[in-house]
């Protein structure tokens, strides 16, 4: 069974800039969440989408945005890029019930310049 | 303020040495996971605990959950060089899918 795949691996941008960051669930998998990691906050939740609705929300303002597709495929945007984003982006999927255990892609790492 | 405090942050010891990992909070959780993380990989998940008083274990890893659910340890005994990575336990509730609060993890460190 193939894992999460998060597309791009690496992504450098210039504040003011928006990105879009993909993932693909593993098959069957239909909840994709977001999480955040930074040296100095560790792991922070973004968003959880199930079924393509947006199911939770993290505590990040509105330029960070998410969608799901009908195959569960996710993407995240984040528009008027500051440095302060420059991070690890994770993607985890999980079949949405219950204590679902979680898994992770190896992230996009964003840079911000 | 961290909603779960994990300590030690870091953690450098000797092949063949045992380690106790620890994960605090305030809160009570329906569910604790533990998860790995190596550089340039997501974290994997070790294992999870549900039930107050609960330990599991996995190989030289055993895990315990708290009898009021609010913090956890992870004990390694004999550690390996493989087992370097970061730790990072991960709190869940009832109504939060797939949202878990994580801690700050502990880097651990274990050398030849």
């Amino acid at each position: 069974k193939a894992g999460v795949t998060q597309t791009p691996r690496y992504l450098i941008k210039t504040r003011g800039q928006q990105v879009t960051l993909s993932c693909s669930p593993i098959s069957g998998h239909r909840s994709v969440s977001w999480y955040q990691q930074t040296p100095g906050q560790g792991l922070q939740f973004l968003f959880e989408y199930f079924s393509e609705t947006q199911r939770n929300k993290g505590n990040f303002p509105g330029r960070f945005s998410g969608r799901q597709f009908s195959n569960s495929r996710s993407e995240m945007n984040v528009s008027t890029l500051e440095l302060g984003d420059s991070a690890l982006y994770l993607c985890a999927s999980s079949p949405g019930e219950g204590f679902s255990p979680l898994h992770f892609g190896n992230g996009t790492r964003l840079t911000v310049t | 303020t961290q909603l779960l405090e994990q300590s030690p942050q870091f953690l450098s010891i000797q092949e063949g040495e045992n380690l106790t990992v620890y994960c605090n909070s305030s809160s009570v959780f329906s569910s604790l996971q533990w998860y790995r993380q190596e550089p340039g990989e997501g974290p994997v998940l070790l294992v999870t605990v549900v039930t107050g008083g609960e330990v599991k274990k996995l190989k030289r890893l055993t895990f315990q959950f708290g009898d009021a659910r609010k913090d956890s340890s992870l004990h390694i005994t004999a550690a390996q060089p493989g087992d370097t990575g970061l730790y990072l336990c991960a709190g869940a509730w009832e109504t939060s899918g797939s949202r878990l609060t994580f801690g700050e993890g502990t880097q651990l460190t274990v050398n030849p």
